[in-house]
C-alpha cells in the first residue's frame, strides 16, 4: 500500500547543528508539505512543493530550507538549530494542484524534535 | 486566503450528532471548504470537502450555508474515538490550519 512516512521520529540535537528531517511518500504525488506543531497552535506551514524542483515558502519558513530533486521526497533542513524550533513536525502530500477540487493531504506520522 | 472562525471547544454524548460551526465569511466563490481532524498527537486526518452544495460521506455529513459564509461539519452518531480536533479550512495557496474545535465525546 502507498504511505509517507518520516524518519527519525525523535529527535534531540544541540543548538548550532544542522538537522535533516526526511519526507518520503509512494504515491507518486506531486505536491508535498512540512507543517509544525505547537503547543497552543494549529499546524503552521514551512514549506511546500508543488513538483521537482519547485519549493515555496510557507507561514514560518525562516531557518528552514527544502529541496525536491525527486516526486517521492521533500527533506526539511533546519540549518543552525535554535531552541524555537522544537516542535513536531508532519509532512503531507497530495495529488491535484491549486484550484483542484480535490486536495486532501495525507499526513506523516510526524518527528518530534527536540532542540536542547 | 480565507480565514475561518471556530469555538475553541464542544462537548457531545456519545451516540448523540456533533454539530461543529464554522466561519468563513470572506471565502471566495471558487474556494472549497475542507474539514480534517487530529486525534491526539497523530497526523491530520481528512474528513470531507464541499464548494457550494452539501456533502455526506461514510465518516460525516457537511452542511455549507447557501451565501457559503459558514459550513457545519456533522458527526451523526459519535463515537469515543471522534474525540478529536477537528480543523475548517478553506482551500488557499496550501491549506492553512487554525486552532481548530477540540471535540470532546463522552459516555
Amino acid at each position: 500500500d502507498a504511505e509517507i512516512t518520516q524518519s527519525p521520529r525523535h529527535k534531540i540535537t544541540e543548538t548550532g547543528r544542522q538537522v535533516t528531517l526526511a519526507c518520503h511518500q509512494t504515491w507518486n504525488h506531486n505536491n508535498m508539505f512540512w507543517y509544525r506543531q505547537d503547543l497552543g497552535h494549529g499546524l503552521r506551514l514551512i514549506h511546500y512543493s508543488y513538483g521537482v524542483q519547485d519549493t515555496n515558502k510557507g507561514e514560518v519558513s525562516d531557518g528552514y530550507s527544502v529541496s525536491r530533486s525527486n516526486t517521492e521526497d521533500l527533506p526539511l533542513t533546519l540549518e543552525s538549530a535554535a531552541s524555537s524550533q522544537t516542535s513536531v513536525y508532519f509532512c503531507a502530500s497530495s495529488e491535484s494542484t491549486r484550484g483542484s477540487s480535490y486536495n486532501e493531504q495525507f499526513f506523516g506520522p510526524g518527528t518530534r524534535l527536540t532542540v536542547l | 486566503d480565507a480565514k475561518t472562525t471556530q469555538p475553541p471547544s464542544m462537548d457531545c454524548a456519545e451516540g448523540r450528532a456533533a454539530n461543529l460551526p464554522c466561519n468563513h465569511s470572506t471565502i471566495s466563490g471558487n474556494e472549497y471548504v475542507y474539514w480534517y481532524r487530529q486525534i491526539h498527537s497523530q497526523g491530520p486526518q481528512y474528513i470531507i470537502h464541499g464548494l457550494k452544495n452539501n456533502e455526506t460521506n461514510e465518516m460525516a455529513s457537511l452542511i455549507i450555508t447557501e451565501d457559503r459564509k459558514s459550513s457545519t461539519l456533522i458527526l451523526p452518531h459519535a463515537t469515543l474515538r471522534d474525540t478529536a480536533v477537528y480543523y475548517c479550512i478553506v482551500e488557499g495557496t496550501a491549506l492553512i490550519f487554525g486552532k481548530g474545535t477540540t471535540l470532546s465525546v463522552s459516555s
